[in-house]
């Protein structure tokens, strides 16, 4: 069964350094999101990508966030100069269609930051 | 602004019960609603998804009913396992958007 893919699956940076994390969504599938999970706290929306272009976005999602398709098989969460708050666990998203379908979540990068 | 709760926020029960978790939400005007289970330290993993037009869906053991008008959704499990202990969350899409709102989640503890 097709999955959404991330890497890698444990980042650890320090403070005002950039990370880039990786997804492969599932391949037929057209929207493309990230989310995060501080530790003990709600998932929370980051951004969503459809047709080359950010859709949505939360207020979360600043400056120093940004995302990219590369090509055409990689989905990435760049943060250009980390916080402390930063750290938690961050998720990738891909559906087929934006209401339709279920959203497929990938099994996460958690991210630490010191 | 959509606010999703869910109670109760911890549940033990034997082996063998049917039980039943709850989700509630503030902004009726939702596209979708679709049940997760997290396992500790993983992804979400997809249990079943409600349109806004349904009532409820059915995926082997798990029964997910939808009330849109009163805001409430629940996920029945019938027959838990040990195996069925995770957390649970809940999250809806609202009309116009493409984001999911989640819950914080029911933990749910099977034991055998």
């Amino acid at each position: 069964e097709p999955e959404v893919t991330q890497t890698p699956s444990h980042q650890v940076t320090q403070m005002g350094q950039e990370v880039i994390l990786r997804c492969v969504p599932i391949s037929n599938h057209l929207y493309f999101y990230w989310y995060r999970q501080i530790l003990g706290q709600k998932v929370e929306f980051l951004v969503s990508f459809y047709n080359n272009e950010i859709s949505e976005k939360s207020e979360i999602f600043d400056d120093q966030f940004s995302v990219e398709r590369p090509d055409g098989s990689n989905f990435t969460l760049k943060i250009r100069s980390t916080k402390l708050e930063d750290s938690a666990m961050y998720f990738c998203a891909s559906t087929r269609d934006r209401g339709s379908n279920e959203q497929y979540f990938g099994p996460g990068t958690r991210l630490t930051v010191t | 602004k959509q606010e999703v709760t869910q109670i109760p926020a911890a549940l033990s029960v034997p082996e063998g019960e049917n039980l039943v978790l709850n989700c509630s939400f503030t902004d009726s005007a939702i596209y979708n609603l679709q049940w997760f289970r997290q396992d500790p330290g993983k992804g979400l993993t997809s249990l079943l998804l409600i349109q806004s037009s349904q009532r409820e869906q059915t995926s082997g053991r798990l029964n997910a009913s939808l009330d849109k008008s009163s805001g409430r959704s629940t996920l029945y499990i019938a027959a838990s396992q040990p195996g069925d202990s995770a957390t649970y969350l809940c999250a809806v899409m609202n009309t116009g958007f493409q984001k999911l709102v989640f819950g914080t989640g029911t933990r749910l503890l099977v034991s055998p």
